[in-house]
């Protein structure tokens, strides 16, 4: 069965310094992975996603993700953190058949100190 | 068009109790998803409709909940006889139909979160 893990439920980082979130798949085949961004209120907005090419993807936001194949990773990262990122980070990870085969980690909660 | 939008955005009823939720997608998209989302946890899929057709129905899905959308365009969630445990984020989502998810994208609803008392 697939899975997510993220490890770091809550991580507080300054505004400007870089900043890197952790992700952690179980799947059989190669997966679709996904980075979402969950601000108060909000809904939860499609940073990224990769399937396939350079295992680095480019994302909205200045966020950037690496997709590590050995490690079973696909950790985000973004090299300066403003104010408004304090949000809820999920990552996640499916098949191609469609979002209803989508597994979700438990999220990363970013507080951003001035 | 401005996304999807649900309705209400905050319920508080009493246990036993029936709830509705309303859902409305972006127009031209087929597919509509609901999720629900606890405290500290990330979303789990709940079931989801191409067009009026309900294709997939989570085992969490139990008997008290059923979705419906009627002429493919809006949805509703309905959970009879709420219990203290349905309290959750309840979230839906839209996308068009493609032949993998990297040609498109699910849209997300500012969800209704529900409490039972």
């Amino acid at each position: 069965a697939q899975s997510v893990t993220q490890p770091d439920i809550h991580i507080t980082v300054s505004e400007g310094a870089s900043l890197e979130l952790r992700c952690n798949y179980s799947y059989g085949a190669t997966p679709y992975l996904f980075w979402y961004v969950q601000s108060p209120g909000q809904g939860l907005q499609l940073l990224l996603k990769y399937f396939s090419g350079d295992t680095l993807v480019q994302g909205i936001k200045g966020f950037e993700a690496e997709f590590k194949r050995s490690q079973s990773s696909f950790n985000l990262r973004k090299p300066s953190v403003h104010w408004s990122d304090a949000a809820e980070y999920f990552c996640a990870v499916g098949p191609s058949g469609g979002y209803q085969k989508v597994t979700f980690g438990i999220g990363t909660k970013l507080q951003v100190i001035p | 068009d401005t996304g999807v939008s649900q309705d209400p955005r905050h319920k508080i009823t009493k246990r036993g109790q029936n709830v509705t939720f309303r859902c409305d997608p972006i127009s031209e998209h087929n597919r509509l998803y609901w999720y629900r989302q606890t405290l500290g946890q990330g979303p789990e899929f709940l079931t989801y409709f191409q067009n009026e057709a309900q294709l997939e129905k989570s085992r969490l899905l139990s008997d008290r909940f059923s979705a419906e959308r009627p002429k493919g365009s809006f949805s509703t969630l309905e959970i009879q006889r709420t219990e203290q445990g349905d309290s959750a984020m309840y979230l839906c989502a839209s996308s068009i139909r493609a032949s993998t998810v990297m040609n498109t994208e699910a849209f997300f609803g500012q969800g209704t979160r529900l409490t039972v008392v």
